[in-house]
């Protein structure tokens, strides 16, 4: 069974410092997708990143980089220069490529908060 | 325009009364889903359809049907509703149904069983 874990349930942060969220996950097959999803206080879920498991090139994206190692089993998230916009609940996810279906598995989230 | 819209946006009601969300998305995706938020945040998948069909249904009471009259709309509909019913609803969608696809979501739909 799959499963991701985001050991970091709060982050408090001041503004303009860098932040790392973590992300670990199990999964038994060899091809897969790994997610983060951004949820502000507004409840929206917004897409931020996807990433398959043959491609552990990390990834920047402005003030957002990723960094995804197989070896263990990780896909941290982090934010650098950190903003109070960015204050929200991050979760990464993970689906199996092949499954009927989309099926994501979310970990529990990161409520990131971003004080000025 | 919004690509994923729910309706409607809250949804407060008593025990035992039968409710409905809808949902459509207008990006031409062949896959829909709903998932349950509840109050610890936690997301779980509950149906998903593709083309009309149902391809995904874990394990949700079947008070909760959801409907797909085409694939650009899936409704949910819950009878008798509880009091763990509470919780935000999310419809999302994707191009396809395989796993290497993105979901986009709607903005969640909060209801409030009184």
């Amino acid at each position: 069974a799959q499963k991701v874990t985001q050991a970091q349930t709060e982050i408090s942060v001041v503004e303009k410092e860098d932040v790392t969220l973590d992300c670990v996950y199990e999964t038994r097959d060899t091809t897969y997708y790994l997610f983060w999803y951004k949820q502000p206080p507004s409840g929206e879920l917004v897409f931020l990143i996807r990433r398959n498991s043959f491609d552990e090139q990390n990834e920047i994206s402005g003030r957002y980089s990723w960094n995804f190692q197989k070896s263990t089993s990780s896909f941290n998230f982090t934010i650098t220069a950190s903003q109070v916009v960015d204050s929200a609940v991050y979760f990464c996810a993970l689906s199996e490529y092949g499954t009927s279906g989309s099926r994501l598995t979310f970990g529990e989230g990161t409520q990131l908060t971003v004080n000025p | 325009d919004t690509a994923v819209s729910q309706t409607p946006k809250y949804l407060v009601t008593q025990m035992g009364n039968d409710k409905s969300i809808k949902c459509e998305q207008n990006l031409g995706h062949d896959t829909m889903y709903w998932y349950k938020q509840d109050s610890k945040k936690f997301l779980k998948i509950m149906f998903s359809y593709n083309n009309k069909e149902l391809i995904i249904n874990e394990t949700v009471p079947n008070r909760f049907s959801p409907k797909s009259p085409d694939k650009a709309h899936l409704n949910l509909h819950i009878n008798s509703l509880e009091l763990g019913d509470s919780a935000v609803y999310f419809c999302a969608s994707s191009p396809m149904s395989r796993g290497s696809v993105s979901l986009f979501f709607g903005s969640g739909t909060q209801l409030s069983v009184l």
